[in-house]
């Protein structure tokens, strides 16, 4: 079975600070890993995908097969950064579900 | 952007009633739609697959009689819960599958809070 694990619920930094969201995954495949986030009262949006190595708001996430991991990073951190953030697994092929990470509360700190 | 809407955005029903949730995609054609499911505090759960024109296809342990699932067009996806309970209260969110960039990407939709009493 599929898993996606985010350890941390809630992450504290202050403006200016690095950032970094940790995601692994438990798959047997080759997967599809995605970050999503979802702002205050707004809906879930797609962030990044590791398929197209893009840099999104000046966030990155690199696909270590070896460690199974996604994290995501940040070398400077800002205040609009503050949302809800889901790491999310997809099987190959693009026509399955996702399954979702429980999601790590980030908050920048003035 | 491809844009997903929910209706309505929250609902409150009896015990034993059935309620109906309709996503659209408003403007982008999707053969596929999914069906998620969040509680409070929790992550999204992945119910069901929606494929237009044919059958639902369902996550382990989602009851299929419970959750009725119809996506009769491109545009279209509903989901009805039937003889709804107290504990069927969720955040429902649908998403809409869409190609962006040559990706098959998901659109999501705003979702739909229930309450049922």
């Amino acid at each position: 079975a599929q898993r996606v694990t985010q350890p941390e619920k809630l992450l504290s930094v202050f403006k200016g600070a690095p950032v970094e969201l940790k995601c692994n995954y438990s798959y047997s495949g080759s997967p599809e890993l995605f970050w999503y986030v979802q702002y205050s009262r707004q809906r879930l949006q797609l962030l990044l995908r590791h398929i197209s190595r893009e840099s999104i708001k000046g966030f990155t996430a690199d696909l270590n097969k070896g460690e199974t991991s996604f994290h995501l990073k940040k070398p400077f951190a800002q205040e609009e950064d503050s949302a809800m953030y889901y790491c999310a697994l997809r099987s190959g092929g693009g026509a399955d579900g996702l399954t979702f990470g429980k999601g790590t509360h980030l908050i920048i700190q003035p | 952007g491809a844009v997903v809407s929910q209706h309505p955005s929250w609902v409150i029903c009896k015990s034993g009633t059935s309620v109906k949730i309709e996503c659209r995609s408003l403007d982008f054609q999707a053969t596929t739609m999914f069906w998620y499911r969040q509680f409070p505090k929790q992550s999204l759960m992945l119910m069901a697959t929606s494929n237009e024109g044919s059958k639902a296809t369902y996550e382990q342990g989602v009851e299929k009689d419970k959750f009725l699932i119809n996506h009769a067009s491109l545009t279209l996806s509903t989901l009805t819960v039937t003889s709804a309970h107290p504990e069927d209260s969720s955040f429902y969110i649908c998403s809409a599958s869409g190609r962006t960039g040559g990706y098959n990407e998901q659109f999501f939709g705003p979702g739909t809070r229930l309450t049922v009493l």
